[in-house]
C-alpha cells in the first residue's frame, strides 16, 4: 500500500501547548501535503511542502520534511481548542497523479 | 465564494436501492475526485475525472459509477448499496492533474444504508 502512516493515532493536549504529528511514507514523492478535518466535515488544505524543501511555515503551523527518512512532521504551536480535529498527511508519489492520504492523527485540545 | 458543494449532506437509502450523490464546484477546476471515508479511516479514492477522462481506481467496486456531464458537476451513483457502503463520501477538485496539487473538498455526504 502507498498509504502513509501517521503517529500518534490520537493526541490530547492542553490549550497553549504545542502539538506534533508525524507522517511516514514509503516511496519517492513530489510533494507532501497536510490537511485538517473537523468531525463530520470535509478536509481543508493546510500546507504543501515540495520534495526539495526541508521546512515550511504558515502562521502557527510548521512542517518539516526529511526525504532521506521518508518522513514529515506537523507542529502546531500555541494550540487552541478550535484546533481540535483530525490531521492527515497526503503524499504525491512520483509517477502518480493522485494524493494518497495517511491514516490521520486525532488531536484534542482541552480548554 | 468559490467552493465545492455536495448534496445532500445526509442520505439514507435502503439496501439494494440505487442512490446518487451530487457534487458541484464554482472553482472551474478541471479535476474532480470522489473519495469514500469510513469512520476513523483515511479517505479512499474511488475515481477521478481529469477533464472528461474518467480514471477508476483498481479496487473500486463495480457497484460504484460516476458521471461528469460538464465541468461544474460530478455524480456518484451506487447501483445496489450494501451495508458496507455506509460511509462519508467526499468530493474534491483540483486545478491540474499532472502531478497532484492542492485539493479542495466539499463538506461530504454521509450515506446510511438500512
Amino acid at each position: 500500500s502507498q498509504q502513509g502512516e501517521e503517529d500518534p493515532q490520537a493526541l490530547s493536549i492542553q490549550e497553549g501547548e504545542n502539538a506534533t504529528m508525524n507522517c511516514s511514507y514509503k516511496t519517492s514523492i513530489n510533494n507532501l501535503q497536510w490537511y485538517r478535518q473537523n468531525s463530520g466535515r470535509g478536509l481543508v488544505h493546510l500546507i504543501l511542502i515540495r520534495s526539495n524543501e526541508r521546512e515550511k511555515h504558515s502562521g502557527r503551523l510548521r512542517v518539516t520534511l526529511d526525504t532521506s527518512k521518508k518522513s514529515s512532521s506537523l507542529l502546531i504551536t500555541a494550540s487552541r481548542a478550535a484546533d481540535t480535529a483530525s490531521y492527515f498527511c497526503a503524499t504525491d508519489f512520483t509517477g502518480a497523479n493522485n494524493l494518497f492520504f495517511g491514516t490521520g492523527t486525532r488531536l484534542t485540545v482541552i480548554p | 465564494d468559490a467552493m465545492v458543494i455536495q448534496n445532500p449532506r445526509y442520505q439514507v437509502t435502503q439496501f439494494g436501492k440505487p442512490v446518487t450523490l451530487s457534487c458541484s464546484q464554482t472553482l472551474n477546476h478541471n479535476v474532480m475526485y470522489w473519495y469514500q471515508q469510513k469512520s476513523s479511516q483515511a479517505p479512499k479514492l474511488l475515481f477521478h475525472y481529469y477533464d472528461k477522462d474518467f480514471n477508476n481506481e483498481a479496487d473500486t467496486p463495480d457497484n460504484f459509477q460516476s458521471r461528469r456531464p460538464n465541468t461544474s458537476f460530478c455524480f456518484l451513483d451506487i447501483r445496489s448499496p450494501g451495508l458496507g457502503d455506509a460511509a462519508m463520501y467526499l468530493c474534491a477538485t483540483s486545478s491540474k492533474g499532472q502531478g497532484a496539487y492542492e485539493q479542495y473538498f466539499g463538506p461530504g455526504t454521509r450515506l446510511t444504508v438500512t
